[in-house]
């Protein structure tokens, strides 16, 4: 069965260094992998995510993500985190098969961006 | 602009006390989804719907009905309930087309005292 991990509950880092949000999988094949943000009292919101191609993939809000087939990791980062990114932050992976439309989350990882 | 609503945004009900709480998406996509989040737990998804008129049990169905008589709606009924059904509800729909990427609406804060 698919899954997805996210070792750590909760992350803190200094605003202007760089951050790191961890993610590893499981799956069967080609994974297609997802990182949603949410901010208090809102829904989810897409961050980015990676179907093939180069492993680093960038996305919203100068975030971007390695996907790491070996180490069945998809982390995701930012160079010079922001007070504002403090948030909840999730990863995903596809469920096969496919036709479920159905996302598989981890557990959230809070982020907590200090001045 | 693309979007997914629904409705009500805060709902405390007792225990019993049928109640829907409504989903619509202006993208024309396929597939729908509802998901419970609970803390520490992450999303489970309750129901998922394909097209109209198909619809499946995610991972934890129970207590809950879902219909899909229109691509745009996807309303998720509790017929009966409970107080672990307390929690925050999200709807969502994706398409092949953009690789599944889930659009979420904003969530029902249900309370079932």
């Amino acid at each position: 069965a698919q899954s997805v991990a996210q070792p750590e509950d909760q992350v803190n880092v200094a605003e202007g260094n760089p951050l790191t949000v961890k993610c590893t999988y499981s799956v069967s094949g080609n994974p297609y992998l997802f990182w949603y943000v949410q901010y208090p009292n809102r829904g989810l919101q897409f961050l980015l995510k990676y179907i093939t191609g180069d492993n680093l993939v960038k996305g919203s809000y100068g975030f971007e993500a390695e996907f790491n087939k070996s180490q069945t990791s998809f982390h995701l980062k930012k160079p010079s985190a922001l007070v504002s990114d403090s948030a909840l932050y999730f990863c995903a992976v596809r469920d096969k098969p496919s036709n479920t439309g159905k996302l598989i989350f981890g557990q959230g990882t809070t982020l907590q961006v200090k001045p | 602009e693309a979007q997914v609503t629904q409705n009500p945004r805060y709902l405390i009900t007792v225990t019993g006390k049928k109640l829907t709480v409504t989903c619509s998406q202006n993208m024309n996509h396929e597939y729908m989804s509802w998901y419970r989040q609970d803390p520490g737990l992450g999303l489970r998804q309750i129901y998922y719907s394909m097209n109209v008129e198909v619809t499946d049990k995610g991972d934890v169905p129970e207590g809950y009905k879902v219909s899909r008589k229109e691509k745009r709606n996807f309303p998720l009924i509790l017929e009966s309930p409970s107080p672990n059904q307390t929690s925050l509800y999200f709807c969502a729909s994706s398409t092949a087309r953009s690789s599944y990427e889930q659009y979420f609406g904003p969530g029902t804060r249900l309370t079932v005292t």
